[in-house]
């Protein structure tokens, strides 16, 4: 239990361009998501808390009209980047919390998606 | 704020040898939790490790273990035996309430043939 995907795996576009990026947790609801930015050799930043059923909640410096969260139903949250330039390349991940017996709710990861922009 | 420290940006150990990481963190609050997670080259996130902060048994998983220390704020975790496998970045984790992991900034450990 507890997995969580993400789509593309990597993508490359143009610079001007938007690109899609999904996560679904496959076997169990997430109310909450959350969007991760990583440079090499670097720790994972926190972009944005996705809210099913409301607006997305972003962490300091991020800028919601470039990084576009959806979190359409349960089980899925969309991070779009509008307007792509190539400052905006880098590992993106998503994360669900999952409630594990007896615990707190854990984070489980998704792979990641590598976004090049040209 | 929550903060989490790792202080040892590169580990490097030959292979069946233990190693251990450190972390410290620092929060005011009572009940919290604590979690090691490994990022090997595929870049996909794996909880090697969690301890709930009102438990003062060390967690253990197989060949992982952490060192829990509370009142010095300090979380380390050991592995035994390693492996080559055990090449990865490793992130301690800090959550609390809301739920938005506090990672640090990660130690990469290699294990050597």
């Amino acid at each position: 239990g507890a997995v969580v995907s993400q789509h593309p795996s990597w993508v490359i576009c143009k610079s001007g361009t938007s690109v899609k990026i999904e996560c679904r947790s496959l076997d169990f609801q997430a109310t909450t998501m959350f969007w991760y930015r990583q440079f090499p050799k670097q720790s994972l930043m926190l972009m944005a808390t996705s809210n099913e059923g409301s607006k997305a909640t972003y962490e300091q410096g991020v800028e919601k009209d470039k990084f576009l969260i959806n979190h359409a139903s349960l089980t899925l949250s969309t991070l779009t980047v509008t307007s792509a330039h190539p400052e905006d390349s880098s590992f993106y991940i998503c994360s669900a919390p999952f409630l594990l017996a007896g615990s707190t709710d854990t984070q489980y990861f998704g792979p990641g998606t590598r976004l090049t922009v040209l | 704020a929550q903060t989490v420290t790792q202080s040892q940006p590169e580990m490097s150990v030959q292979e069946a040898e233990t190693v251990t990481l450190s972390c410290t963190y620092d929060t005011s609050e009572n009940n919290y939790y604590l979690f090691w997670y490994k990022q090997p080259p595929s870049r996909q996130m794996i909880l090697v490790i969690r301890q709930e902060a009102y438990k003062q048994q060390n967690a253990t998983e197989n060949r992982f273990s952490v060192n829990f220390q509370k009142a010095a704020k300090s979380f380390s975790l050991k592995i035994s035996d390693s492996q080559l496998g055990d090449t990865a970045m490793y992130f301690c984790a800090f959550i609390q309430g809301a739920q938005k992991l506090v990672f640090g900034q990660g130690t990469r450990l290699t294990i050597n043939p």
